[in-house]
């Protein structure tokens, strides 16, 4: 049982569609991270929150938005995505944004077709 | 950015045999951690090392944080223990998290 849940496990969309990835952490921290890890490559971070508030947009394009609704939850919005964004999408969390340990949800595999 | 390299970038051992896996960094780091990353995708913690030993069962980490390098060694290996392990360091003046491109470890039976 990880303290870090994201749903769903899996989603196909396509390129017109509009979905969300849902990440709920049970472990009281106050920082939250999106990261992509595509095919052959290292994990990318996309996207910082700490307190609610974002910290770090890694120059992630328009159709990929996040929110931050309270320090417990984080949501990917996608829409009109391209098959190059087809990849894993990881969640985690930290006590805070300085060097703390960070947990990692399960992922949600996305295609998009 | 601070660069994070690893190796080897693929293992291939028996079961039963031993490995170290290593990851070199290019900066200071405040923190360093090792995951283990499952056939589902999940990066599971192995340790939080920003410097020194640690020892958690059949595996075990070093980190050498003045030479810019940590180790993880993997003993009596079994075919549970393949995947993708990952470091990851958290240095420099940004609040990122930087990983490696990962050792990609197959035990055979």
């Amino acid at each position: 049982e990880t303290g870090v849940t994201q749903t769903p496990r899996h989603l196909v969309m396509g390129m017109t569609n509009k979905k969300s990835l849902k990440c709920e952490q049970h472990l009281g921290h106050n920082a939250m991270y999106w990261y992509k890890q595509s095919a052959k490559k290292p994990l990318e971070l996309m996207f910082v929150y700490s307190l609610e508030e974002r910290v770090e947009n890694n120059s992630v394009p328009s159709r990929f938005s996040p929110e931050c609704p309270n320090s417990s939850h984080l949501f990917l919005h996608l829409h009109t995505l391209q098959p190059e964004d087809s990849a894993l999408y990881l969640c985690a969390s930290s006590q805070d944004i300085t060097n703390t340990e960070a947990f990692f949800g399960q992922g949600t595999r996305l295609t998009v077709v | 950015g601070i660069q994070v390299e690893q190796s080897p970038p693929d293992l291939i051992l028996q079961e039963g045999a031993n490995s170290t896996l290593r990851c070199n960094f290019s900066d200071s780091v405040n923190n360093l951690q090792w995951f283990h990353q499952n056939p589902w995708g999940q990066l599971i913690n192995l340790f939080y090392i920003p410097s020194g030993t640690k020892q958690n069962g059949r595996l075990s980490a070093t980190t050498v944080a003045t030479e810019r390098y940590s180790l993880l060694y993997i003993s009596s290996s079994q075919t549970t223990d393949s995947g993708v392990y990952f470091c990851a360091v958290f240095g420099g003046a940004t609040n990122k998290l930087i990983f490696g491109t990962g050792t990609l470890l197959a035990v055979q039976p």
